[in-house]
């Protein structure tokens, strides 16, 4: 079974701090995502890396970047949070080999800006 | 601007009756539609996909209908159980790239006993 891995559970930051959300995966996968998840508006795509220090922007990517040294870890970043940036953060991972390869998340994190 | 959306906030459905969740898209390039199954303080976990090329697919009680000329697609979950109690998001992917995918904003299932 794919394993996906976000550091935190739930944390709490302060307004123009500096955010680090993790994310790793255990199965090999070339691809990963974050998304943020909100009440009525789904997931929508912040970043995704289809290979080690590859990046590509998402739907939302203003106010975050994203890292990717390793192929098993990505990283989301809050450069200055913000409290509009308060959200469910969810990571997937998937295969990209061959087409139609269905992405498996973590458990997410729920990221409050006070 | 929503290229996938689910217009249905909720839906409350009698346990052993059929449930059906429904999710129309704008964009013709989607090729590849899939369905995902979300507990509170869970990750979305993967149900059911299918592809442009088909109209129909079924893996147990769970059975995706795919109406291109409508651009439209459904997801039927029969008999309904209490388990199913989840929100439900579609899902689609362009022909392109890193197969991103385009999600609706969800539908919560309530399946009464």
């Amino acid at each position: 079974d794919v394993k996906v891995t976000q550091s935190s559970r739930y944390l709490v930051k302060r307004t123009g701090e500096k955010v680090f959300l993790e994310c790793v995966q255990d199965m090999d996968h070339e691809n990963m995502f974050w998304y943020r998840q909100d009440p009525g508006l789904g997931l929508r795509l912040i970043y995704f890396s289809y290979d080690v220090k590859m990046k590509e922007k998402g739907d939302i990517p203003e106010g975050y970047s994203v890292s990717r040294e390793k192929k098993e870890r990505f990283s989301l970043i809050l450069e200055s949070a913000s409290t509009n940036q308060t959200s469910m953060y969810l990571c997937a991972s998937s295969l990209a080999s061959g087409r139609n390869q269905p992405q498996h998340f973590g458990d997410g994190t729920r990221l409050s800006i006070l | 601007d929503q290229q996938v959306k689910q217009n249905s906030p909720s839906l409350s459905v009698q346990e052993g009756r059929i449930s059906i969740l429904n999710c129309d898209y704008t964009n013709s390039m989607f090729d590849y539609f899939l369905w995902y199954k979300k507990y509170p303080a869970e990750g979305p976990t993967f149900l059911i996909s299918i592809s442009s090329i088909k109209d129909k697919n079924e893996d147990g009680r769970f059975t995706v209908f795919l109406n291109k000329s409508a651009k439209h697609l459904s997801l039927h979950i029969v008999p309904s159980q209490p388990g199913d109690s989840a929100v439900y998001f579609c899902a689609a992917s362009l022909i392109q790239g890193a197969q991103k995918l385009v999600f609706g904003q969800g539908t919560r299932l309530t399946i009464n006993p």
